[in-house]
């Protein structure tokens, strides 16, 4: 059965320190692996697409790195603003199928 | 960019009634629509899949006859949940896909509390 896990549940950092976000998987097939940010209340923004192991994506503060088996999302020197839950999600066999997602991990950054 | 609008954002009904909540893609066409549920501190979960001008599928353990889904068009889905139940509140989202380099597209979600 495909299935995504996210660790930790909740992580509470301060502003500057940075962390990861982990995200393991058993898929059959991976079409690709995906990390969305939630905001409370509001639908899911995409942040990356990943592809295959060994793949990374950067964007500001975040970067996201792919293995065979799990995916971390490193967020470096965060700030207020990024405090959100972190959605992972993969995409099994074939295209245009649904995301198969984690419960997410949500990041409170204080200054 | 892709698009996705959905409204109501939010919408509080009383048991019994019947509530639609509808998805429109702004600036693409959109063949598939994906309509999810999230309850708090709880993955999205797969509710059922609409494709335009056939039936929509369901996922296991979602009552097709409670959850009616219309996607009459490349640029409008609907879901209308029947004979609304406190135990039906929830998160509802729904989500087109793109070229996976794009991930897939989401609305803004709609809250629905049944008293």
């Amino acid at each position: 059965e495909d299935q995504v896990t996210q660790s930790p549940e909740a992580l509470r950092l301060q502003e500057g320190e940075s962390s990861s976000l982990n995200c393991s998987y058993t898929v059959s097939g991976l079409r690709g692996l995906f990390w969305y940010r939630q905001d409370p209340g509001k639908g899911p923004e995409f942040l990356f697409t990943l592809y295959s192991a060994g793949e990374e994506k950067e964007k500001e503060r975040l970067k996201a790195t792919l293995t065979k088996k799990e995916s971390f999302l490193h967020i470096t020197a965060p700030k207020p603003e990024d405090s959100a839950t972190y959605l992972c999600a993969v995409q099994a066999n074939q295209a245009g199928t649904a995301l198969i997602f984690g419960k997410g991990t949500t990041l409170s950054v204080s200054s | 960019g892709a698009v996705v609008s959905q409204h109501p954002s939010r919408v509080i009904c009383k048991s019994g009634t019947s509530v639609k909540i509808e998805c429109r893609s702004l600036d693409f066409q959109a063949t598939t629509m994906f309509w999810y549920r999230q309850f708090p501190k709880q993955s999205l979960m797969l509710m059922a899949t609409s494709n335009e001008g056939s039936k929509a599928t369901y996922e296991q353990g979602v009552e097709k006859d409670k959850f009616l889904i219309n996607h009459a068009s490349l640029t409008l889905s609907t879901l209308t949940v029947t004979s609304a139940h406190p135990e039906d509140s929830s998160f509802y989202i729904c989500s087109a896909p793109l070229q996976l380099k794009y991930g897939y597209t989401f609305g803004s979600g709609t809250r629905l509390t049944v008293v």
